[in-house]
């Protein structure tokens, strides 16, 4: 079984610069997350998908931060414009509903804003 | 609002001796428990998990967690720890279908 695709794996950008991540979860699965990861602190919950409607974005900073999921399944994360404070690990992972089942997590993108 | 805590940030054992890593949370109603492992330059993997029934649950290599729901707490423990066990362990609750993470405990065994 394929596990939660993401890309890119890393990328760089100039504060100020827009920047897009890709989230490919597993087959079936309706619940999709993002989580944010800064350096030495835990997965924080962005935002939280159940097939193409929003679930939670409370912590989600809308001024800046965007994501959609249109047809239930792909999904994109996107920073316009990006701060320093950005710099992160950017998690998605996937489960097959909201409750009672574990939650499977991709490699992540490594964003450093300089 | 939901939310986890883990006691310790950074634990130093030698091979061998035994391991208790504490999550506590808040929560009011049913919740979902997990442990899961980032072993270094690896993704998030499910180490154990709770959802009902026996309150002591068993996971991968040796690991299990007892869940007390008069305290909350949903602590990780192993017998002996080996090198191969260094990595970060996060308690995650899910509370009303939403995921939430503590902020990880990094176990570091030495040889």
């Amino acid at each position: 079984e394929a596990g939660v695709a993401q890309s890119p794996r890393y990328k760089i950008i100039e504060k100020r610069q827009s920047v897009a991540f890709w989230c490919n979860p597993i087959s079936g699965h309706a619940t999709l997350y993002w989580y944010q990861q800064i350096l030495g602190q835990g997965p924080k919950l962005l935002i939280q998908f159940q097939n193409n409607g929003v679930v939670d974005d409370s912590q989600l900073p809308k001024d800046r931060f965007s994501a959609e999921r249109l047809k239930g399944v792909d999904s994109t994360l996107k920073i316009q414009p990006a701060k320093l404070e950005d710099s992160a690990v950017y998690l998605c992972a996937s489960s097959l509903r909201t409750e009672n089942t574990e939650a499977f997590f991709g490699q992540g993108t490594r964003l450093t804003v300089v | 609002a939901q939310s986890v805590s883990q006691h310790n940030h950074h634990v130093i054992l030698s091979e061998a001796a035994s391991l208790e890593l504490g999550c506590n949370y808040s929560y009011g109603g049913t919740v979902n428990l997990f442990w899961y492992v980032q072993y270094p330059g690896q993704h998030l993997q499910l180490l154990l998990k709770y959802f009902s029934g026996d309150p002591l649950v068993k996971g991968i290599k040796g690991f299990e967690a007892e869940f007390i729901k008069s305290k909350f707490s949903f602590n990780l423990r192993k017998p002996s720890v080996q090198w191969s066990d260094t990595a970060e362990y996060f308690c995650a609750v899910n509370g009303g279908g939403k995921l939430i993470f503590g902020q990880g405990t990094e176990l570091s065994v030495k040889p």
